[in-house]
């Protein structure tokens, strides 16, 4: 079985500010791990992807992730946020499945 | 331009009618997905396709339908049956890339239920 957590529905930082999004996994094999950004009234984008070649995973936008085997996590940061930043956040697990296991998301506010 | 279409975008429909929803994918990926997406619910997926004239069930498949005649196209039925139709719909399409099914999504559709 394959599970995702998303600490926090809702994280508000001020713009410039360290984004910090939080994803623990539960699978019973090597996962891959991803994450998508979605803004209002529109679909997914995909940020980025573990996919075991390298642990620390940079995507688009400014933002990465470092997946944790120990800890099982892959928590998603940007050292600075920006107004442009604020939408919902998807972290996703695949550990063998056809399919995708989905969180059920962070929405991050950026304030001025 | 590659990509994923879903129409229509916005979609009204009165209770105890079926209405499909559309989606087509020009990236020339085997497998589609159908997922709905509820506030606070993140995405559940309804059904998915691996491969022409093949799907399977997701995690809440009843009240929906899918046809699967051609590799482009993956469209979604809603029938009356489904009881609280209301929802955004999202379709994807998904390629293998160093081992990972790599989901893309379309812009998605609203469904609104008068």
């Amino acid at each position: 079985a394959q599970s995702v957590t998303q600490l926090g529905s809702h994280v508000s930082v001020s713009e410039g500010a360290l984004v910090l999004l939080r994803c623990n996994y539960s699978s019973s094999v090597p996962p891959y791990l991803f994450w998508y950004v979605q803004y209002p009234n529109q679909g997914l984008q995909l940020l980025l992807k573990y996919t075991s070649a390298a642990t620390l995973v940079k995507g688009i936008n400014g933002f990465e992730a470092e997946f944790k085997k120990s800890e099982t996590s892959f928590h998603l940061t940007k050292p600075s946020a920006h107004m442009s930043d604020a939408a919902e956040y998807f972290c996703a697990v695949n550990s063998g499945y056809s399919t995708l296991t989905f969180g059920k998301g962070t929405m991050l506010l950026v304030s001025p | 331009d590659g990509g994923i279409t879903q129409s229509p975008k916005y979609l009204f429909r009165k209770e105890g009618q079926n209405v499909t929803l559309s989606c087509e994918q020009n990236l020339n990926h085997d497998a589609m997905y159908w997922y709905r997406q509820d506030p606070g619910q993140g995405l559940r997926l309804i059904y998915y396709s691996q491969i022409v004239n093949d799907f399977q069930k997701g995690d809440i498949a009843e009240g929906y339908s899918v046809s699967r005649e051609k590799k482009e196209s993956f469209p979604l039925t809603v029938t009356s049956a489904q009881k609280n139709p209301t929802a955004f719909y999202l379709c994807a399409s998904s390629i293998r890339l160093a081992g990972a099914d790599t989901q893309y999504f379309g812009p998605g559709t609203r469904l609104t239920v008068l």
